[in-house]
């Protein structure tokens, strides 16, 4: 069954240090990856992608690594800043008769002051 | 650029009553989509379509949704009668081309919808 999923609900941590934000997901044929920030009230907003091709990848304060071994994404924030706060989802692009986004259920990263 | 724009922002109905919500997406756009997402959860889609025509509608409850997309711009997705399950954020996003493997969706801030 679909299975995109993350180890941990709940993420807090102090303004300046750096987020780790992890994803497991199950199914081996996906072959594209993307991390999306929600603010509340808002849309989900595109951070960062990865292809199945690639293992790093890197943007402004964020990188995503991708282990296809495990089946594993992680979202890495450098210097976490206040407007960071947000939940975010994993998700990945799989075929089931035609291609869609199967997103996670989020974590909620909140960052102190 | 103007984004995906949507309406209402919130509503709330009694159950067994009809509602629909508008989405307008980026000027341009192909792709339109239609998530739903339950409080606490990821977004699922419910619809894709390409221009006017339906590409996916796997997830879409048909007994009780409907979706038009009917010029290739503007879509209206309907809930008619309306069940206290469907409370939830109806996500409207969209993006440039067909394959959506390469393109990236931008979303609009969603409809709020309650069901009493």
């Amino acid at each position: 069954g679909e299975s995109v999923g993350l180890h941990l609900p709940t993420l807090s941590v102090q303004e300046g240090d750096n987020s780790i934000i992890n994803c497991a997901y199950s199914n081996s044929a996906s072959d594209y990856f993307i991390w999306y920030k929600q603010e509340s009230g808002k849309g989900p907003q595109f951070i960062i992608d990865i292809r199945s091709n690639m293992d790093k990848r890197q943007g402004q304060r964020v990188t995503v690594l991708l282990n296809k071994t495990v089946k594993h994404l992680s979202l890495q924030i450098a210097a976490t800043q206040p407007g960071d706060s947000a939940v975010y989802f994993c998700a990945e692009n799989r075929a089931l008769g035609t291609e869609k986004l199967v997103f996670g259920k989020g974590t909620k990263l909140t960052v102190n002051p | 650029e103007a984004g995906v724009a949507q309406s209402p922002r919130y509503k709330i109905i009694e159950k067994r009553q009809s509602v629909a919500f508008w989405c307008n997406p980026i000027s341009g756009h192909a792709t339109l989509y239609w998530y739903q997402q339950i409080l606490g959860q990821g977004p699922k889609l419910l619809i894709q379509f390409q221009n006017n025509g339906v590409v996916d509608d796997s997830q879409l409850p048909k007994d009780r949704f409907s979706a038009e997309r009917l010029k290739g711009v503007d879509s209206t997705l309907k809930i008619q009668p309306a069940k206290l399950e469907d409370s939830a954020v109806y996500l409207c996003a969209s993006s440039l081309s067909r394959s959506h493997s390469t393109d990236t969706q931008y979303f609009g801030p969603g409809t709020r919808l309650t069901v009493l």
